[in-house]
């Protein structure tokens, strides 16, 4: 069945730690995207992805950093964490067409990080 | 910059009741438009996309609306069950950035048995 896979669900770590955020898909899908989510706000696009070797910012700057070296994975790391990185990280993709549209997005599980 | 509104923020409701969610949005060129679902804790579920060429969606008891031109959508839901609880996001691909979708920051509901 095809899907969208995050791990770790969950993540409380110390300031300073370097993290990784994995992200997964099974769709086929080129376009890929990491929403931030605060507890009771909206969604906001932190980074983008068009397919291999294409990574592009968000909305909202972030300190994170992400890589797409293979169209199913596209993890996102920080390299030192801070308590202000507390939040909710979801991964999503869609389709896309060249010159035209980004198609429906769908959405993984989410990844709960805590810094202490 | 385009910005995405949902009223209300909370909505609670008795089963059986059938309902609206509402969502504007200030830039009315977009190229979609679409409507999750989000439990506590958990990821989005996609409900129902309309792109900007349609009037509405439908899939099962759930029905939305777009209206670009005043900048609104709607999400009905028929026969309202406690399973429908959840927190429903409204989105909006934005034309400005690649088809990108703007969040609106979503209207609770909570279905009473």
């Amino acid at each position: 069945e095809a899907d969208i896979y995050q791990t770790p669900r969950y993540l409380v770590i110390g300031t300073g730690k370097k993290i990784t955020l994995e992200c997964s898909q099974t769709m086929g899908h080129d376009k890929m995207y990491w929403y931030q989510q605060d507890p009771g706000m909206e969604l906001h696009l932190i980074h983008y992805s068009y397919g291999v070797n294409s990574t592009e910012k968000g909305d909202l700057s972030s300190e994170s950093t992400v890589s797409r070296i293979r169209t199913e994975h596209f993890p996102l790391t920080l390299e030192s964490a801070r308590p202000s990185h507390t939040s909710q990280y979801l991964c999503a993709s869609s389709e896309y067409i060249t010159g035209v549209l980004s198609g429906e997005q769908y959405f993984g599980p989410g990844t709960r990080l805590t810094v202490t | 910059k385009q910005e995405v509104t949902q009223i209300p923020a909370a909505l609670s409701v008795p089963e059986g009741e059938n309902l609206v969610l509402n969502c504007s949005f200030t830039d009315s060129a977009i190229y979609n438009l679409q409507w999750f679902r989000q439990d506590p804790g958990k990821g989005l579920t996609s409900l129902l996309l309309i792109q900007s060429s349609q009037r509405e969606q439908t899939s099962g008891r759930l029905n939305a609306s777009l209206d670009k031109s005043s900048g609104r959508s709607t999400l009905y839901i028929a026969a309202s069950q406690p399973g429908d609880s959840a927190t429903y996001l409204c989105a909006v691909g934005n034309g400005g950035s690649q088809g990108n979708l703007i969040f609106g920051k979503g209207t609770k509901l909570s279905v009473k048995p």
